[in-house]
């Protein structure tokens, strides 16, 4: 089992839904928590940064984080075809003294008119 | 502001040659990383530099090299190109004094696209 589980999609949603994208994990010395969107030959771009348990909002996104049962999801509402992309979560803590991020594998999103 | 930059774009070679990718930086970061991303695979860790002259070994190291050549740069090497090395190469930098150490989000480039025939 990886230590980060992302289901890959593709999952594909009309216009103006609200979209949930989730990553599961097992390693509980995750502490900090990263949502990434990654366009077509594109690199990733950080989207939501947060720390320990909780929400976040930016704008349509929402980051939400819920350590009891090591899952954390992304939300974003009023979707639009721009959002279309591959967006990946990432997670860091402290474990084997270093704080690089394992990355889950990715999620396929597409938003059709 | 450019952030972070990856050249060339796209490369091919035959297996057996040598090639260095190229990736600089302009936000002051200490630490750099090279990935590679592959279908199905996700981005794996080549290698990071956690400060100007250190350098360590991700989760795939072999068949590569690289170079911290001063605090903006990061080079990765491939000394005999194989074509189990296809892939799309993203170099990243973050925070902190020392990666071991910096829980600051990574920045990417827009990767290096290579072909290994």
């Amino acid at each position: 089992q990886k230590e980060v589980e992302q289901d890959p999609g593709p999952l594909s949603v009309p216009e103006g839904a609200i979209v949930s994208l989730n990553c599961t994990y097992s390693n509980s010395a995750f502490q900090y928590f990263m949502w990434y969107r990654q366009y077509s030959r594109k690199g990733p771009e950080l989207l939501m940064y947060t720390y320990s348990s909780g929400n976040k909002e930016d704008g349509r996104f929402t980051a939400q984080v819920d350590k009891s049962s090591k899952y954390i999801s992304l939300f974003i509402r009023d979707s639009q075809p721009s959002d279309s992309a591959t967006y990946l979560c990432a997670m860091s803590g402290k474990s084997g003294g270093s704080y690089i991020p394992t990355f889950g594998r990715g999620t396929s999103l597409i938003v059709h008119p | 502001n450019a952030g972070v930059t990856q050249t060339p774009k796209f490369q091919v070679l035959k297996t057996g040659q040598s090639m260095t990718l190229q990736c600089a930086q302009d936000m002051n970061h200490n630490s750099m990383y090279w990935y590679r991303q592959d279908p199905g695979m996700g981005l794996r860790l080549i290698y990071y530099s956690a400060s100007e002259g250190t350098t360590d070994k991700g989760e795939v190291p072999n068949g590569y090299n690289v170079s911290r050549l001063n605090k903006r740069e990061f080079s990765l090497r491939l000394e005999s190109a194989a074509p189990s090395q296809t892939s799309v190469y993203f170099c990243a930098s973050s925070e902190g004094n020392r990666a071991r150490h910096s829980n600051q989000p990574q920045h990417f480039g827009d990767g290096t696209r290579l072909s290994i025939l």
